[in-house]
């Protein structure tokens, strides 16, 4: 099975700030990598897909970068409704599914 | 717009079986699979399977093989996840998840707490 590690695992941000977080894969997915957010009490929400498509309707703050076993989701300016738990995914329909552990993003 | 509906929330004793639905509507159900994923309390999201609503294949999680069947039925766009010799780890949200071609999920059902206790 593929293993997907995050980092960090938390982070602490103010409005405004930039925030990125790294998700690296066991194996190499090219871009089979989604990433969501959830917040609590919530289903989660897909936010980028195919490593870096931004899904309908999210805000263009978020971005995704990097294939092969080292990506990243970048939020440019931190807003209040972003803190949250994001969770990377590898999303080759082939190898089934796992998901990263978690980045918490709380307020500074 | 695109919806799925979960069932209620179970509460199961250990060894029993539990039967989850998903209901969807705002799309063409046989176009789509439909994934599950759990989360244990204050834990990440675990992937148990998802299953192609177009031919019935579905694809497991190693560490459930043999516990869950999903299933869907077409003439209602539902689709249904049980999973059987329930342990108090099992203890979840449920959620469904539609699955494009691509192994992402872009809308998801409300969640179902499945509740193991004795």
């Amino acid at each position: 099975d593929i293993q997907m590690t995050q980092s960090p695992s938390s982070v602490s941000a103010s409005v405004g700030d930039r925030v990125t977080i790294t998700c690296r894969a066991s194996q190499g997915i090219s871009s089979w990598l989604a990433w969501y957010q959830q917040k609590p009490g919530k289903a989660p929400k897909l936010l980028i897909y195919a490593a870096s498509s931004l899904q309908s309707g999210v805000p263009s703050r978020f971005s995704g970068s990097g294939s092969g076993t080292d990506f990243t989701l970048t939020i440019s300016s931190l807003q209040p409704e972003d803190f949250a738990t994001y969770y990377c995914q590898q999303a080759n329909s082939f190898l089934g599914s796992t998901f990263g552990p978690g980045t918490k993003v709380d307020i500074k | 717009q695109v919806q799925l509906v979960q069932s209620g929330a179970e509460v199961k004793k250990p060894g029993a079986s539990v039967k989850v639905s998903c209901k969807a509507s705002g799309y063409t159900f046989t176009s789509y699979g439909i994934s599950w994923v759990r989360q244990a309390p204050g834990q990440g999201l675990e992937w148990m399977g998802w299953i192609s609503a177009y031919n019935g294949n579905t694809n497991y999680a190693q560490k459930l093989q043999g516990r869950v069947t999903m299933t869907t039925d077409t003439s209602t766009s539902t689709a249904y996840m049980e999973l059987r010799s329930l342990r108090s780890d099992d203890t979840a949200v449920y959620y469904c998840a539609r699955k494009p071609v691509a192994g992402y999920f872009d809308y998801w059902g409300q969640g179902t707490l499945v509740t193991v206790s004795s």
